[in-house]
């Protein structure tokens, strides 16, 4: 079983609209949650950290359910330049476990 | 401040040969990690630096793989013999704290 697990869309949505898609996670004793953002051929960047009480970074909200094991990312008003690959991340000491990304289109 | 800087930045070589990537993490970081990206794996930790020692080099596929961290400011991956299956994008990360910053990565194509 992969360590974190995402669904890998694409999800082709027009521009406003809202998107919303999650990843579910093995390791119970994961101390920090990410979600980061891969545009084609480029680095992966952090979007935001994800915290327990859920949090909002402009048009970007995230929320974690530790007892599920579940993390989820919604983006509103969706631009052109959201289109991505988006990652969901989670830390266990140092270590950083990727999910394989979930491709997001966002359409004029 | 200046990122993660890594070179070179694409790197096309024949089998066999020896390859060296450089990484440069951002100042005051004191964690460094090497990655391997491909379609087939996806984002794969190969080492992790801890104040320019290694903590953890498990994902290192094999022997012909090798990593250094001479100071805090410079670190090196060195495949040898390099082979067709090596030919990836190679990150560096560094952090000093949860959160990792990425390199623009080295594009490795081994013919």
């Amino acid at each position: 079983r992969k360590e974190v697990e995402q669904d890998p869309g694409p999800f082709n949505v027009p521009e406003g609209a809202t998107v919303a898609f999650n990843c579910t996670y093995s390791n119970s004793a994961s101390q920090s949650f990410f979600w980061y953002r891969q545009d084609c051929r480029k680095e992966p960047k952090l979007l935001m950290s994800v915290y327990s009480s859920g949090n909002e970074d402009g048009r970007f909200t995230a929320q974690l359910n530790r007892a599920s094991q579940y993390i989820s990312l919604l983006i509103r008003d969706s631009k052109l330049s959201d289109s991505a690959t988006y990652l969901c991340v989670v830390n266990a000491d140092y270590k950083l476990s990727f999910g394989a990304g979930t491709t997001v289109t966002v359409r004029a | 401040d200046a990122g993660v800087i890594q070179s070179p930045r694409h790197e096309v070589t024949e089998m066999g040969q020896e390859v060296t990537l450089r990484c440069k993490p951002i100042s005051g970081h004191n964690s460094l990690f090497w990655y391997r990206q491909t379609m087939m794996r996806g984002l794969e930790l190969l080492i992790y630096f801890n104040n320019n020692v290694p903590i953890d080099d498990s994902g290192m596929p094999e022997d012909r793989f090798s990593a250094k961290m001479p100071n805090a400011s410079f670190s090196t991956l060195k495949i040898q013999p390099s082979e067709p299956r090596d030919s990836a994008v190679y990150f560096c990360a560094s952090s000093r704290s949860y959160e990792q910053y990425f390199g623009p990565g080295t594009r490795l194509t081994v013919t």
